[in-house]
């Protein structure tokens, strides 16, 4: 199964301050089937990400992701109040499907 | 707009069975498959195993197998999740998508199970 591994696992930054995440693959991710996810307490994951670049319906333009084949990376431009959650990434390229352990965007 | 709305909390004892179900709307039931995902307290997500609404083609994660079975109800639009012989390391929530055309997922609310003697 691909395994895939989330940096750093926490980050802590300001509001106005840019977020780079990095979700690594041990293996090529097939068709860049990479999905990032948003998740606050309490909530459900959210999808902000398909298809390793594909924003989602109604996700702000400040999330962006990029990467392929085994590093992937969802940045964040300017972090607003509400981007402080933890953010996992999806692999469906081949079964299992699997997550990342999550890195968790807390305010500095 | 996709909604899955998800039956409601249940606490259950070792050893016994649970069965979540996870009614659709707002899109083609058959259209598309449904994963399903779990999470225990504190922690990060698990992939339980994928069904197709369309003909109920199955494949689930292997630490799961033989314990797991997914079905779908296309009269009522409806998903179900059954998980036997609990044990207290099954107490999650637990969530079921709607997989995308692009593989992207939609989620319900979520079901807290609780696996307690």
């Amino acid at each position: 199964e691909i395994v895939l591994t989330q940096s750093p696992g926490t980050l802590s930054l300001s509001p106005g301050e840019r977020a780079t995440l990095s979700c690594r693959a041990s293996q090529s991710v097939s068709n860049d089937y990479l999905g990032w996810y948003q998740q606050k307490p309490g909530q459900a994951p959210r999808l902000l990400i398909y298809a390793a670049s594909g924003r989602a319906i109604g996700i702000p333009d400040r999330f962006s992701g990029s990467g392929s084949g085994t590093d992937f990376t969802l940045t964040i431009s300017r972090l607003e109040p509400e981007d402080f959650a933890v953010y996992f990434c999806q692999q469906y390229g081949s079964s299992p499907w699997t997550f990342g352990q999550g890195t968790k965007v807390e305010i500095k | 707009q996709v909604q899955l709305v998800q039956s409601g909390a249940e606490v259950k004892k070792p050893g016994a069975s649970m069965k979540v179900s996870c009614k659709a709307s707002g899109y083609p039931f058959t259209g598309y498959g449904i994963t399903w995902v779990r999470q225990a307290p504190g922690q990060g997500l698990e992939w339980m195993g994928w069904i197709s609404a369309y003909n109920g083609a199955t494949n689930y994660a292997q630490k799961l197998q033989g314990r797991v079975t997914m079905t779908t109800d296309t009269s009522t639009s409806t998903a179900y999740m059954e998980l036997r012989s609990l044990r207290s390391d099954d107490t999650a929530i637990y969530y079921c998508a709607r997989v995308g055309g692009f593989g992207e997922l939609s989620w319900g609310q979520g079901t807290l199970v609780t696996v307690s003697s």
